[in-house]
């Protein structure tokens, strides 16, 4: 099955510095990345998700490309501010056709203020 | 309009008993998912349910877990005779359809077997 790595486990950066979280995925069949913010004790929630006939896609402060060829795709947030402080989790749609979501095991991110 | 919703939010059990979660998807959508999170770990498919079709089940860790659910309702997830590596939260997504669509999360329920 699909198995999705996610480096770095935590990162911290001053505010207004940028934050880039990278991802790989196994199976070159997946075709849908999105990617979750996490607070402490909430639900996870979509800030983003790219499809794999693009390589970018923005949105405001926050970014995602997409490399189909290497497999691997990441999140750029530009202008950090502390409320981005969060759990971001990158996932990949399964290889079955169905739309299950093989997810990373989650960066930390601190903003210092 | 109304997200998906979870219950119990909480949930306290003894090793060795049954326990049953409740989740309501948003209405219209047909798709729901079931996931696990282990505290500090990332979320671990259960479970999919798609329409009326048989649901895949090929992310249950073993024979004592279940979901059932009616048409594009309401699932229910049971654990049977939990175990204290059961203990997580387990949160439940639904989307409008497969193939790509966005999945929306409930605010899990969280599972502790003493």
């Amino acid at each position: 099955g699909e198995n999705v790595e996610q480096h770095p486990s935590t990162l911290s950066v001053q505010e207004g510095d940028s934050a880039v979280i990278k991802c790989t995925y196994s199976d070159s069949a997946s075709n849908y990345f999105p990617w979750y913010k996490q607070e402490l004790g909430k639900r996870p929630q979509l800030i983003i998700d790219i499809r794999s006939n693009v390589g970018e896609k923005k949105d405001q402060r926050i970014a995602v490309t997409l490399n189909k060829t290497a497999k691997h795709f990441s999140l750029h947030i530009t202008e950090t501010q502390p409320e981005d402080s969060a759990v971001y989790f990158c996932a990949a749609s399964g290889v079955t056709g169905a739309n299950n979501l093989f997810f990373g095991t989650g960066t930390r991110l601190t903003v210092i203020p | 309009g109304a997200g998906v919703s979870q219950s119990p939010s909480n949930k306290v059990t003894e090793k060795g008993k049954d326990v049953e979660l409740r989740c309501d998807p948003i209405s219209g959508h047909t798709a729901l998912y079931w996931y696990r999170q282990r505290l500090g770990q990332g979320l671990e498919f259960l479970i999919y349910f798609q329409g009326n079709s048989a649901p895949d089940k090929s992310g249950l860790p073993s024979d004592r877990f279940s979901a059932e659910r009616t048409g594009e309702s309401v699932s229910t997830l049971t654990i049977q005779r939990t175990q204290q590596e059961d203990s997580a939260v387990y949160l439940c997504a639904s989307s409008l359809t497969t193939g790509l669509e966005t999945q929306y999360f409930g605010p899990g329920t969280r599972l502790l077997v003493l």
